[in-house]
């Protein structure tokens, strides 16, 4: 089983609507984030959280909210889709234990479209 | 502000040859960089981690170097070979964790 797990995989969705894409990890690792990636842009960083009561935002966090519901899920929501908010979504995760190096651990991605 | 650019955007060469993929940014003041593949459609993978005391690491037929003061970081891949055919991103980060990622290199490998 993947260690890190997006869902949905796919979501096509239409303006105004609420949007939720969730993100675990089976890992243990404390930290995560959500990302987002255009084509031309790379990735960018939407939100992150170093633990369950630790969150902060990212470089483009506006139009985006997030909620970590225990140690092990991340969930991103979109709270009223808008055309350019489509885009193929990753949530990573990495450890920040003594021995770590902070290697961040990615998910197979979430691709959202908007109409 | 951090700034990250991988030069080229697209590469092709035949199989077997080795090459060598830029990677440079703005800032010196890093945590770490991590050099990553991404298959079409596909997450992204870890392939290499320098810490910024690190000058380079190695894993198989991979290569990364850093050169913190010039702002550069190099990944080589000896003996190319149509399954490294990818997108290769390289990210920098401060020591928050928050990565700052380049527009990556597509890799194509032909037989």
């Amino acid at each position: 089983d993947a260690d890190v797990t997006q869902t949905p995989r796919n979501r096509i969705t239409k303006t105004g609507k609420r949007i939720m894409l969730e993100c675990s990890q089976t890992k243990g690792h404390d930290r995560m984030y959500w990302y987002r990636q255009d084509p031309g842009l790379g990735l960018r960083l939407i939100y992150y959280s170093f633990d369950v009561k630790d969150i902060n935002k990212g470089e483009i966090s506006d139009g985006y909210s997030v909620s970590r519901q225990a140690q092990a899920k991340f969930s991103l929501s979109l709270e009223s889709a808008i055309p350019n908010q489509t885009a193929l979504y990753f949530c990573a995760t990495s450890d920040s234990g003594r021995a770590s190096t902070d290697t961040q651990y990615f998910g197979p991605g979430t691709r959202l479209t908007v109409l | 502000k951090q700034e990250v650019t991988q030069i080229p955007a697209a590469l092709s060469v035949p199989e077997g040859e080795n090459l060598v993929l830029n990677c440079s940014f703005t800032d010196s003041a890093i945590y770490n960089l991590q050099w990553f593949r991404q298959d079409p459609g596909k997450g992204l993978t870890s392939l290499l981690l320098i810490q910024s005391s690190q000058r380079e690491q190695t894993s198989g037929r991979l290569n990364a170097s850093l050169d913190k003061s010039s702002g550069r970081s190099t990944l080589y891949i000896a003996a190319s070979q149509p399954g490294d055919s990818a997108t290769y991103l390289c990210a920098v980060s401060r020591n928050t964790g928050k990565l700052i990622f380049g527009q990556g290199t597509t890799l194509q490998v032909k037989p």
